[in-house]
C-alpha cells in the first residue's frame, strides 16, 4: 500500500524568508500524481501545487515550487518570500494515475508558522 | 471557492443517532470522494463514487454508507454514532477519476455528544 510520510510536525519561518517542507512516499507504481494541499484555520483544503511523476521538470506556482526526486521518492515544497497568509497546515498527498485506487493518500501534515 | 458545496457546515448530535451529510460536486465533475479528518487519524479516504456507482472503498465503517444520485450530488449517511465519529468530513470532486486534482468542499464539522 502507498504511504506518505511528513516527518516535520511543525515548522516556523520568518516573514519574507524561504522554507522547505519535506515529504517522502512509498509506491511500486511508476506513474502517479503528487500534491501539496494547504489547510488554513478556516479548514478549507486548498490545492497548492501538483506534480505528475512522468514529468521530470519540477512544478512551480508563483512563490511555491517543488523538488521532486523520483528515485528517492521525495517531494518537498519550497515556499519563497513567506507571507503571513501562508501560515497553515500543509499536507502532502499521493494519487495513482489511472487504475486501481484513485483516492488521495495523505501525509500527517506539517503545521507552518510564519513569524512577522 | 472550490465549487464543491457541503451542507451542513456544522452538526451536533447525540450518540446512537443517524445523520446525513450532503455534497454537491463542481459542475461537470462526475467523481465524488468522501474523506474523514480526525485529530488522531489524520485525513482518511472513506469512499468514492463515479457517475452514480461506487468505485472504491477506503476505511469506511459498516455503520457508514454513501450514495450518489442522478444529479451527481452525494450523501454520506452515518448511523449509530459514537463519540469517536466526531470529525471533519470532507467531500471532494474531480472530472475523471485518476487524473488531475480533486477539489474539496469546506467540510462538515460533526460533533457527537
Amino acid at each position: 500500500a502507498q504511504t506518505v510520510t511528513q516527518s516535520q510536525p511543525e515548522m516556523s519561518v520568518q516573514e519574507a524568508e524561504t522554507v522547505t517542507l519535506s515529504c517522502t512516499y512509498d509506491t511500486s507504481e511508476s506513474d502517479y500524481y503528487l500534491f501539496w494541499y494547504k489547510q488554513p484555520p478556516s479548514r478549507q483544503m486548498i490545492l497548492v501545487i501538483r506534480q505528475e511523476a512522468y514529468k521530470q521538470q519540477n512544478a512551480t506556482e508563483n512563490r511555491f515550487s517543488v523538488n521532486f526526486q523520483k528515485a528517492a521518492k521525495s517531494f518537498s515544497l519550497k515556499i519563497s518570500d513567506s507571507q503571513l497568509g501562508d501560515a497553515a497546515m500543509y499536507f502532502c498527498a499521493y494519487r495513482e494515475l489511472d487504475t486501481g485506487r484513485r483516492a488521495l493518500t495523505f501525509g500527517s501534515g506539517t503545521r507552518l508558522q510564519v513569524q512577522p | 471557492d472550490s465549487g464543491v458545496t457541503q451542507t451542513p457546515k456544522h452538526l451536533i448530535t447525540a450518540t446512537g443517532q443517524r445523520v446525513t451529510l450532503r455534497c454537491s460536486p463542481r459542475s461537470g465533475d462526475l467523481s465524488v470522494y468522501w474523506y474523514q479528518q480526525s485529530l488522531d487519524q489524520g485525513l482518511q479516504f472513506l469512499i468514492q463514487y463515479y457517475n452514480g456507482e461506487e468505485r472504491a472503498k477506503g476505511n469506511i465503517l459498516e455503520r457508514f454508507s454513501a450514495q450518489q444520485f442522478p444529479d451527481l450530488h452525494s450523501e454520506l449517511n452515518l448511523s449509530s454514532l459514537e463519540l469517536g465519529d466526531s470529525a471533519l468530513y470532507f467531500c471532494a470532486s474531480s472530472v475523471v477519476p485518476g487524473h488531475g486534482e480533486a477539489f474539496f468542499g469546506q467540510g462538515t464539522r460533526l460533533t457527537v455528544v
